[in-house]
C-alpha cells in the first residue's frame, strides 16, 4: 500500500487564485512528520513547508498553508493567490518517527500550471 | 550559508563505466540521504549516514551501487558499472539532530547511461 497518495496527477489554476493540492498519508505511527516540496522544471527540490502529527496548529508559510486533517489522515496544500512562478511539480512527503535520522517517503507528485 | 553541493550536476556515460556522484552536506548536518528520481519510481531513498556512518542502505538496487562518507563534509555515490537503467536524478539531502528540522536538498545529478 502506498504511504503518501497524491491523486491529482495536473492541476491548472490562474493567476491570483487559490489551489489545494491533495495528500493522503498512511500510518500507524503516532508520531510522523509531513512535508512539502517544489519542484520547479530546473529540477531542484524546494522545501515548502512542515507539519508535525503533535502540532495543534495548521502550519502557514507566507502563501502556503497545510490544511492537516489527522482523522482523515490528509495534509492538503493550499497557495493562495497564484503566480506564473508556482507552475512546477508539488511533492507531499512523510517521515514516520519524526525523528531526523528517518528517509522521507515520497508521494508521485502533482504538476500545478498556473496561466495568466 | 552555502545550501547543499552537488557534482556533477550532468553525466553522460556510456554502458559498462564507473560512475561517481559527489555530495557536500550543509555544515553542521549531521545526516545525509542519497535519494534517486525515476520517472517510473519516483523519489526513493538509496542509504543515507549519520555521522559519517551508513544506517540503512536497504533501498541500494544491487551491488553495483556504493556510497561512501569519508568525513562530515563530503560523500560519493559509485556506480560501477553503469547500466542504461541507472540512468537517473540523484539527489543528495542533510539535515540536523533534531525532529523538526527538513531534509535540504541539493541540486541533484542528472545522469545519463547511453
Amino acid at each position: 500500500a502506498q504511504k503518501i497518495t497524491q491523486t491529482q496527477p495536473g492541476m491548472f489554476v490562474q493567476e491570483k487564485e487559490a489551489v489545494t493540492l491533495d495528500c493522503t498519508y498512511d500510518t500507524s505511527d503516532p508520531s510522523y512528520g509531513l512535508f512539502w516540496y517544489k519542484q520547479p522544471s530546473s529540477g531542484e527540490m524546494i522545501f515548502l513547508i512542515y507539519q508535525g502529527s503533535y502540532d495543534q496548529q495548521n502550519a502557514t508559510e507566507g502563501r502556503y498553508s497545510l490544511n492537516f486533517q489527522k482523522a482523515r489522515k490528509s495534509a492538503n496544500l493550499v497557495i493562495s493567490a497564484s503566480q506564473l512562478g508556482d507552475s512546477a511539480m508539488y511533492f507531499c512527503a512523510m517521515r514516520e518517527a519524526n525523528q531526523a535520522g528517518t528517509a522521507l517517503i515520497f508521494g508521485k507528485g502533482t504538476t500545478l500550471s498556473v496561466s495568466s | 550559508d552555502a545550501g547543499v553541493i552537488q557534482s556533477p550536476r550532468h553525466e553522460v556515460t556510456e554502458m559498462g563505466q564507473e560512475v561517481t556522484l559527489r555530495c557536500k552536506p550543509i555544515s553542521g548536518h549531521d545526516y545525509l540521504f542519497w535519494y534517486r528520481q525515476t520517472m517510473m519510481r519516483g523519489l526513493e531513498l538509496l542509504i543515507y549516514f549519520n555521522n559519517n556512518v551508513p544506517i540503512d542502505d536497504s533501498g541500494m538496487p544491487e551491488d553495483r551501487f556504493s556510497a561512501k562518507m569519508p568525513n562530515a563534509s563530503f560523500s560519493t555515490l559509485k556506480i560501477q558499472p553503469s547500466e542504461p537503467r541507472d540512468s537517473a536524478v540523484y539527489f543528495c539531502a542533510s539535515t540536523r539532530s533534531t525532529s523538526t528540522d527538513t531534509q535540504y536538498f541539493g541540486p541533484g545529478t542528472r545522469l545519463t547511461v547511453l
